[in-house]
């Protein structure tokens, strides 16, 4: 089936540096997604975005938190400056419209663990 | 505050059929019902959905109360590989929002 693929699957930083977490979505999905999910705990929602824009977003997205798709390659979500507190498996997803009848499948890439030093 | 609850974790033997519980009680009339399913180390994944009638497919069988007010997904014949976190989310029509994942159901499947 259609895969959403997550570059790089692990990363190790030092507190107070960028990174920068690349999702390579399904070709023809409209819709993206990042998720956050601490270890041991409950996924969390961070932000969705569609037609270049932030749809929604959830109080832990932070203004240290940035997403983009520039010309319709990778969807990035940015951390700058990250904080230990950012350490955790981040989830990239991606969907269809759901053209009014409420089905939207979202596919999720195989995170990227961030570790933040 | 919770939209869904369902059971901490539930064992079963390979071939058997699980029926994993999902109360609703407040469910909105444009919710649908969703499960997505979650094994370590991986996102994750579409199993069904449905919003009044019962639904099938290749994963699953969701049956939900006339009421709505719960639902029932059927694993049959379960193997190793559907060993599992099932979640049972509840999502508004017409509008690609986020899901909001709870603490799920973990299917543990005994050889």
């Amino acid at each position: 089936g259609p895969k959403v693929l997550q570059i790089p699957s692990h990363q190790i930083i030092d507190m107070g540096q960028m990174v920068t977490l690349n999702c390579d979505p399904v070709s023809n999905h409209l819709y993206f997604y990042w998720y956050k999910q601490i270890l041991g705990q409950q996924m969390e929602f961070l932000v969705n975005f569609y037609n270049g824009k932030v749809m929604e977003k959830s109080k832990l997205f932070k203004d240290q938190f940035s997403v983009e798709r520039p010309d319709g390659s990778y969807f990035t979500l940015k951390i700058q400056p990250t904080a230990l507190e950012d350490s955790a498996v981040y989830f990239c997803a991606s969907s269809l419209p759901t053209g009014g009848a409420g089905y939207a499948e979202q596919f999720f890439g195989p995170g990227t663990r961030l570790t933040v030093l | 505050d919770a939209k869904t609850t369902q059971p901490d974790s539930m064992e079963s033997t390979e071939g058997e059929t699980v029926h994993l519980p999902c109360s609703h009680a407040t469910i909105s009339g444009n919710e649908y019902i969703y499960w997505y399913r979650q094994v370590p180390l991986q996102g994750p994944e579409y199993v069904t959905h449905g919003l009044q009638q019962n639904t099938t497919n290749s994963m699953a069988f969701l049956a939900i109360a006339s009421d709505r007010k719960s639902s029932t997904l059927i694993l049959t014949h379960v193997s190793l590989r559907d060993a599992a976190v099932y979640h049972c989310i509840l999502r508004v029509a017409g509008f690609a929002s986020a899901l909001t994942f709870g603490s799920g159901t973990k299917v543990i499947v005994l050889p």
